[in-house]
């Protein structure tokens, strides 16, 4: 099984739609994070969490909201889907420290008509 | 702030030779992690080395290599003796601290093709 684990793994929906893409991992990690990756422009920081209750915005958070149930579990709502949210979606765990490395999940592709 | 900069949208090597991918960043945290990831076409996120800023050797795995000149700022990848399964896109990234600190910023990317 994967360490780190996002459904869906696609999803296409409609402009105005709320949707949530979700993230559970096994590798007990803290810290948590979501990226949206966009041709050309690399992957891009949305929210991220140091544990259960802290959570910090990114570079590019509006628009979206996030919810860590558990420490295993980080979700990411759009809460009206517009077209500019088309993106492929990461979820990554971390252990800490600047030499933290990150672990991913497979990714969400997600596709706002 | 922190920025990540790759300038080679897309590379070619030949199947068994070396090649470098640039990256440059920049920060004024003294204390700084820089890290390579690979994306094949599937899409997954693969970790290839990190290099932290106070490390008096390049850092090395394997293939991969880490040519780290601190002075201009820049953390170029090379790997040596290239196979077909390295075509993917490659990122640069980094970590400070600070105000930076735990968010790990990334460059837009470098498409690697390897002929055979």
């Amino acid at each position: 099984d994967a360490d780190v684990t996002q459904t869906p793994r696609n999803r296409i929906t409609k402009t105005g739609k709320r949707i949530m893409l979700e993230c559970s991992q096994t590798k007990g990690h803290d810290r948590m994070y979501w990226y949206r990756q966009d041709p050309g422009l690399g992957l891009r920081l949305i929210y991220y969490s140091f544990d259960v209750k802290d959570i910090n915005k990114g570079e590019i958070s509006d628009g979206y909201s996030v919810s860590r149930q558990a420490q295993a579990k980080f979700s990411l709502s759009l809460e009206s889907a517009i077209p500019n949210q088309t993106a492929l979606y990461f979820c990554a765990t971390g252990a800490g420290g600047v030499h933290e490395k990150l672990f991913f999940g497979s990714g969400t592709q997600l596709s706002v008509l | 702030a922190q920025k990540i900069t790759q300038t080679q949208p897309g590379m070619f090597v030949q199947e068994k030779e070396a090649v470098t991918l640039d990256c440059t960043y920049d920060t004024s945290d003294p204390s700084y992690g820089l890290f390579w990831y690979k994306q094949p076409s599937s899409g997954e996120m693969i970790f290839l080395i990190y290099q932290g800023s106070y490390d008096q050797q390049n850092a090395t795995e394997g293939r991969y290599s880490l040519n780290f000149q601190k002075a201009r700022k820049s953390a170029n990848l090379v790997i040596s003796a290239s196979q077909l399964g390295d075509s993917a896109m490659y990122f640069c990234a980094m970590r400070g601290g600070g105000t930076s600190y735990g968010k790990l910023t990334f460059g837009q990317g470098t498409i690697l093709t390897v002929h055979p």
